[in-house]
């Protein structure tokens, strides 16, 4: 069970749009439609931010989207806005577990 | 609204068991639908699943950590636990309880996190 790959840093500057990538494998991420996004700022839990790929949960801004393409999932934040800056960490299931990407940290210039 | 909160020592000397529960409210364990997670987080490092367990007491467990771990449920008080044996220094970590929907596969409700430090 390796963890999922994500880039540890991406950055934006307020307004625009980033993508974060979630490579995994047809175990986990290209063979369900089970991908999920956490936005966690320090010292907080983790957010659940989208969910099955591409649904995003009651209050949750749809400046937030998701997608899938084979074994990588991605999330864009459009938009970009200051309280955005935060690491997230995409998450799949895969075969009665769970694993988790090793986090990106996204900074907003 | 579901809230959960860890609670247990927050120093383990090493080789010795890891013990902590998460008591759950504003909703029922035995409801069905979800399992009950233990997931951790070491010093500015990523998230890793622990496992979880179903209200009937089936459990799963990441195989990394399988040998070392147990997870309980005890419905009538609304709380399940996590065990965690022989641990070491590289066992410190924050330690987050988590509700993980079977539907929707996603951890919408989370504790608030409890560091537990291994040192003698």
């Amino acid at each position: 069970q390796s963890a999922l790959t994500q880039p540890a840093s991406v950055s934006g500057s307020p307004g625009q749009s980033i993508t974060i990538s979630c490579t995994g494998t047809s175990s986990d991420v290209g063979g369900y439609n089970y991908v999920s996004w956490y936005q966690q700022h320090p010292g907080k839990a983790p957010k659940l931010m989208i969910y099955e790929v591409s649904n995003r949960p009651s209050g949750v801004s749809n400046r937030f989207s998701g997608s899938k393409s084979g074994n990588t999932a991605s999330l864009t934040i459009s938009g970009l806005q200051a309280e955005d800056e935060a690491d997230y960490y995409c998450s799949s299931y895969t075969s009665s577990s769970r694993v988790f990407g090793g986090g990106t940290k996204l900074t907003v210039l | 609204q579901v809230q959960l909160q860890e609670s247990g020592p927050g120093l383990v000397k090493p080789s010795q068991t890891l013990s902590l529960t998460c008591t759950v409210s504003g909703g029922s364990i035995s409801s069905g639908g979800y399992y009950w997670s233990w997931i951790r987080q070491h010093p500015g490092k990523g998230l890793e699943w622990i496992g979880y367990i179903y209200y009937s007491g089936s459990t799963y467990y990441n195989p990394s950590l399988k040998s070392r771990v147990t997870i309980s449920v005890d419905t009538s008080k609304n709380q399940f636990s996590l065990k965690l044996s022989s641990v070491t220094a590289a066992d410190t970590a924050v330690y987050y309880c988590a509700r993980d929907s079977i539907e929707e596969q996603q951890l919408e409700y989370w504790g608030q996190g409890t560091l537990v430090t291994v040192s003698s």
